[in-house]
């Protein structure tokens, strides 16, 4: 079974618009982090966010805000008034607290038309 | 500069030729990885090692070897490379497991014909 899943495979917003990227994860440990990073269309992967499961506080960085809700087991990812710069594809990681692989999902391609 | 390397960056080879893809890190890393992308498959774990002399397998090991004779380089081995294989690579390092990020290299395009 996925440990992440990451639903919408692809996304299409105008500038200026709010997007939500679904991340929805499955772990039986009571300790694990969760990541998103970014693949900008340059093909590297850049580190966004990280989150312990201990932590539910929502994050907000600049534009970006993550809502964690252990009670869906989600790790949502919104973006809020999209730039054209943010058209990359967009990864949800998972490790658990036992074992030391990390489980990614299978990407959701963002792309904000101008 | 903190960074990953990876060597080479890209590749075309046939199949069963022995090949390596060389990764190396200079923030002295304990944790490194190594991962496959796909279209429509996300990134999936080949090996990964907590330091030198220790590592494991992920979600993909097989037609793969991997060492770790140094903490800086983590070098992935395909001795009978297929056309399976032909896929995007990427190497990572971490300064711990599982609650750190990851830094990435470039990425190694594989074509195996």
């Amino acid at each position: 079974a996925q440990k992440v899943t990451q639903a919408q495979t692809e996304i299409s917003v105008v500038e200026k618009e709010d997007v939500t990227l679904d991340c929805v994860y499955e772990t039986r440990d009571t300790t694990y982090y969760l990541f998103w990073y970014k693949q900008p269309p340059s093909g590297e992967l850049v580190f966004l966010i990280r989150r312990n499961s201990f932590d539910e506080q929502n994050e907000i960085s600049g534009r970006y805000s993550w809502n964690f809700q252990k009670s869906t087991s989600s790790f949502n990812f919104t973006i809020t008034a999209s730039q054209v710069v943010d058209s990359a594809v967009y990864f949800c990681a998972l490790s658990e607290g036992v074992g030391n692989q990390f489980y990614f999902g299978t990407g959701t391609s963002l792309t904000v038309i101008p | 500069e903190a960074q990953v390397t990876q060597n080479p960056r890209y590749l075309i080879t046939v199949t069963g030729k022995k090949l390596t893809v060389t990764c190396s890190q200079n923030m002295n890393h304990e944790y490194m990885s190594w991962y496959r992308q796909d279209p429509g498959l996300g990134l999936r774990q080949i090996y990964y090692s907590m330091n030198v002399e220790v590592t494991d397998k992920g979600d993909v090991p097989e037609g793969y070897k991997v060492s770790r004779k140094e903490k800086r380089n983590f070098p992935l081995i395909l001795e009978s490379p297929s056309p399976n294989q032909t896929s995007l690579y990427f190497c990572a390092s971490s300064f711990g497991a599982g609650a750190y990020e990851q830094y990435f290299g470039p990425g190694t395009r594989l074509t195996v014909t």
